[in-house]
């Protein structure tokens, strides 16, 4: 059965720090695509990142990055030196090849930075 | 800015009324989304529109009633809600075709209230 796991409900760290939110996955398919989108306390779900099952290549925006490990189904998401305006929940998401339109969810990681 | 803009952004509606949130898409998609998101909850699909014509409807009760009148535009209609029916309701966007996974953009949602 497809899942995702986050499986940190709440994270906390002061400005500056880096920090790494967990997202771990399970799909029989050979096709999939997963997603991480940021939703702050305005309620837009900002996509950030799509990466397909193909694809194991690391990605780095600014100060963003993604490490995607089929081996062990996890495709976690880092930043580094972060900052207040990150503070959000951040969700990731699998979409298998053959549902289209679907997207399954993780619980989200609430992230706090403190300045 | 969200390239998905939804209307009201903040609705309050007794039991008895009859309301709709709005949406509009600007980036040529032709598959369109409802969610609906409670406190503390990854979004819950609802509808999905393709090429205008309604293809999911997630065992949603009947007093949401949602419409499609063309490629850019789709509208959600509200009628005899319960307080349980509070929720972020968030409109959204997508491809469709040849490239399943596709990306979906969501807009800044609508924060309804049911009194």
């Amino acid at each position: 059965a497809q899942k995702v796991t986050q499986a940190q409900t709440e994270i906390s760290v002061v400005e500056k720090e880096d920090v790494t939110l967990d997202c771990v996955y399970e799909t029989r398919d050979t096709t999939y695509y997963l997603f991480w989108y940021k939703q702050p306390p305005s309620g837009e779900l900002v996509f950030l990142i799509r990466r397909n099952s193909f694809d194991e290549q690391n990605e780095i925006s600014g100060r963003y990055s993604w490490n995607f490990q089929k081996s062990t189904s996890s495709f976690n998401f880092t930043i580094t030196a972060s900052q207040v305006v990150d503070s959000a929940v951040y969700f990731c998401a699998l979409s298998e090849a053959d549902s289209n339109y679907q997207l399954i969810w993780g619980a989200g990681t609430k992230l706090i930075i403190k300045p | 800015d969200t390239e998905v803009t939804q209307t009201p952004k903040h609705l309050v509606m007794g039991m008895t009324n009859k309301k709709s949130l709005k949406c509009e898409q600007h980036m040529g998609h032709r598959a369109m989304y409802w969610y609906k998101q409670k406190a503390k909850k990854p979004p819950e699909l609802m509808f999905v529109y393709s090429y205008e014509k309604l293809s999911i409807n997630e065992s949603v009760p009947s007093r949401f009633s949602p419409e499609c009148p063309n490629s850019s535009l789709l509208n959600l209609h509200l009628h005899a809600l319960q307080p349980e029916d509070s929720a972020l309701y968030l409109c959204a966007s997508s491809d469709i075709g040849g490239r399943r996974g596709n990306t979906i953009y969501f807009g800044e949602g609508s924060w309804l209230t049911v009194v």
